[in-house]
């Protein structure tokens, strides 16, 4: 079993719909759990971090983790053509062979049409 | 301020050869890591090196090997290419040494191997 999974998609909305994305693991040693957005033939860009369970909201992006569960969620609030990209949920944890290294999720290709 | 960088941005080789590829950190950022993004697998920890040592490494062979010089940049060395390691090579820093809830990426160097 991967160690962090992710639906690659695709995935596919009209404009100003609400988009839900999502990755389930299975370390409960994970802490920190980040959202990336990759255009294509660029870098990753980081969206947002959490560290342990909990919400973070950033504009129209709102993170939730669920260490219970082991599953974190990105919801996008009114999505925009601009927003069509890979999605990468990444997470590590704070010590021993996961110091320094993040675990990441397949990435969900997401478009918005207008 | 500019972000991290990477050359070359493409790179083809044959296999059996060797590739070098080179990163350049954010200005003041100590910690290098290096992924390899091969299709359809997600991004895959290599290496993370800071202050010119190597702190940790990822599940890939010793062919994959790399340095950071004093400046802080870092080479990533593959040896005897195989065909399999046709991917995108990603290079991320931070500022502060295993820190991984803020690793910025470059923008990659594609490296084919015929």
């Amino acid at each position: 079993q991967k160690e962090v999974e992710q639906d690659p998609g695709p995935l596919s909305v009209p404009e100003g719909a609400i988009v839900s994305l999502n990755c389930t693991y299975s370390n409960s040693a994970f802490q920190y759990f980040m959202w990336y957005r990759q255009y294509s033939r660029k870098g990753p860009e980081l969206l947002m971090y959490t560290y342990s369970s909990g919400n973070k909201e950033d504009g129209r992006f709102t993170a939730q983790v669920d260490k219970s569960s082991k599953y974190i969620s990105l919801f996008i609030r009114d999505s925009q053509p601009s927003d069509s990209a890979t999605y990468l949920c990444a997470m590590s944890g704070v010590g021993g062979s996961t110091l320094g290294r993040l675990y990441f999720g397949r990435g969900t290709q997401l478009t918005v049409w207008p | 301020e500019a972000g991290v960088t990477q050359s070359p941005t493409h790179l083809i080789k044959t296999r059996g050869q060797q590739a070098t590829l080179r990163c350049s950190p954010i200005s003041g950022h100590t910690s290098v890591y290096w992924y390899q993004q091969a299709l359809g697998l997600g991004l895959q920890f290599l290496l993370w090196y800071d202050e010119g040592e190597e702190r940790n490494r990822g599940n890939f062979p010793p062919r994959f090997s790399g340095r950071q010089f004093p400046n802080y940049s870092s080479e990533l060395n593959v040896n005897a290419l195989e065909l399999e390691d046709s991917a995108l090579y990603l290079c991320a820093s931070s500022l502060l040494a295993g820190v991984t809830d803020t690793q910025y990426f470059g923008p990659g160097t594609r490296l084919t191997v015929l």
